[in-house]
């Protein structure tokens, strides 16, 4: 496609439930990085792809969240039994390789009541 | 440990004005500096980057000017219009890294009025 696309655009969760996030790069991309943007503040960054390979998950914030880019192109973030803290803008961004500009999709908007 | 501060938080510059946002960072391993501009609702879109080689970028209205001595760097928006009202971030990374992951600033936003 033409840019990233991330689905769904908007989720609803109660707490305690696991929810998935998608990310579809821009084709060709090797690296593929997620990110969380509270309300009102910069993106952070989550976890690091290239190709299929896991190279950073530092950012991760618990053992609940998880990511896997098993095909070296789509993407999905799992985070399981979702607390209202995990409540973000959840954002895939990817790019040719990791030292180039990163391109971002319209991030899907989470919601844990 | 925050390595990357923005000033101001909130920009308020008439149509045609220049707007000037700040940025300060700690890491001296930081080689890539992009600006990126985010709409309500959207994902933010790279708007300009600047590498420390050289002390300043133009593209359009947008200048990025960088003063490595300083660990400093900003973007001028000459001839503001009110179409580029909007969140704009700053953000560094270290390429020696091999990830990649942009550090974030906490955001400026720009209004611009007509």
């Amino acid at each position: 496609g033409a840019g990233v696309s991330q689905s769904p655009r908007y989720k609803v969760a109660k707490r305690g439930q696991d929810v998935a996030l998608r990310c579809d790069p821009i084709s060709g991309h090797v690296s593929l990085f997620w990110y969380q943007q509270a309300l009102g503040q910069g993106p952070e960054f989550l976890t690091y792809f290239q190709n299929e390979a896991q190279l950073d998950k530092s950012g991760l914030p618990s053992d609940r969240f998880f990511a896997e880019r098993p095909e070296g192109s789509v993407s999905t973030l799992k985070i399981q039994r979702t607390q209202q803290e995990d409540s973000a803008v959840y954002l895939c961004a990817s790019s040719l390789q990791a030292i180039h500009g990163q391109f971002f999709g319209p991030g899907t908007r989470l919601t844990v009541l | 440990q925050q390595q990357v501060k923005q000033s101001p938080q909130s920009l308020i510059v008439q149509k045609g004005g220049i707007s000037i946002i700040n940025c300060a960072y700690e890491n001296t391993a930081f080689d890539y500096f992009p600006w990126y501009q985010q709409f309500p609702g959207k994902g933010p879109a790279l708007l300009i980057a600047i590498r420390p080689d050289v002390s300043e970028k133009k593209e359009g209205r947008f200048t990025i000017s960088f003063n490595k001595s300083a660990k400093q760097f900003s973007l001028h928006i000459m001839d503001s219009q009110p179409g580029d009202s909007a969140t704009y971030f700053c953000a560094a990374t270290a390429g020696s890294s091999n990830t990649g992951k942009l550090i974030f600033g906490q955001g400026t936003t720009l209004q611009v009025k007509p």
